[in-house]
């Protein structure tokens, strides 16, 4: 089956240490995104990757890094200078240009991450 | 002033009722509008789009006012499996990335 997976599923780390979630999609999607989803907030935009080797950032990328190497790989690592990291991290792909036009990102299940 | 606004309940309603979720957004150019749907601690899921007509996808209803810039979605008799948080997301900006409302939590009792 296609889809989009993020490990691990939980988290924990302890302050001062970078941590990195990973991001595979086998659904030959061009674009990648990143998302932060804390409780009660919507979903904001770390990085997205429209193309392999290419990559923007999005409202709060700060503390935060991605690479796009691979087109079915889209890891993001969260690092110390991350001031407020605990929270669910969801990554999201789409057929490309074409997702804020058709509205539809198919999202992975999401990895959370507590700082102790 | 945020984006995209929601209120985030929670909407309290029994089975069979009708409830509606309106949302606001602050452009006025923003180009495209859509539901999603998240259960507790999952992924997000798109609902439906919101065309300008309106349109209807089975027990849901999703409308555009472009004058005073919301989006509503109606949900007719309502069921135990409704129960969920409902994600209001627009292009703001032509060409640029969704934005997210905080979501309205829905909880349908029986």
């Amino acid at each position: 089956d296609g889809g989009i997976t993020q490990s691990p599923k939980y988290l924990f780390r302890k302050e001062g240490q970078n941590v990195t979630l990973s991001c595979e999609q086998n659904l030959n999607h061009d674009a990648m995104y990143w998302y932060r989803q804390d409780p009660g907030q919507g979903l904001r935009l770390i990085y997205y990757s429209q193309i392999v080797n290419d990559f923007q950032k999005g409202d709060i990328a700060e503390g935060y890094s991605v690479s796009r190497e691979k087109k079915e790989s889209f890891p993001l690592t969260v690092t110390s200078a991350q001031k407020n990291p605990t929270a669910f991290y969801l990554c999201a792909s789409s057929r490309g240009a074409g997702a804020p036009k058709t509205g539809e990102l198919f999202f992975g299940e999401g990895s959370r991450l507590t700082v102790l | 002033r945020k984006e995209v606004e929601q209120d985030p309940g929670p909407f309290n309603v029994p089975e069979g009722a009708t409830v509606a979720f309106n949302c606001t957004y602050s452009n006025s150019a923003s180009q495209s509008f859509f539901w999603y749907r998240q259960d507790c601690r999952k992924e997000p899921k798109l609902l439906m789009s919101v065309y300008s007509s309106g349109n209807e996808d089975g027990r849901f209803t999703a409308q555009l006012n472009r004058a005073s810039q919301y989006i509503s979605l109606l949900i007719r008799d309502s069921k135990l499996s409704d129960s969920a948080t409902y994600l209001c997301v627009v292009n703001i900006y032509a060409g640029n990335m969704l934005t997210f409302g905080g979501g309205t939590r829905l909880m349908v009792k029986p």
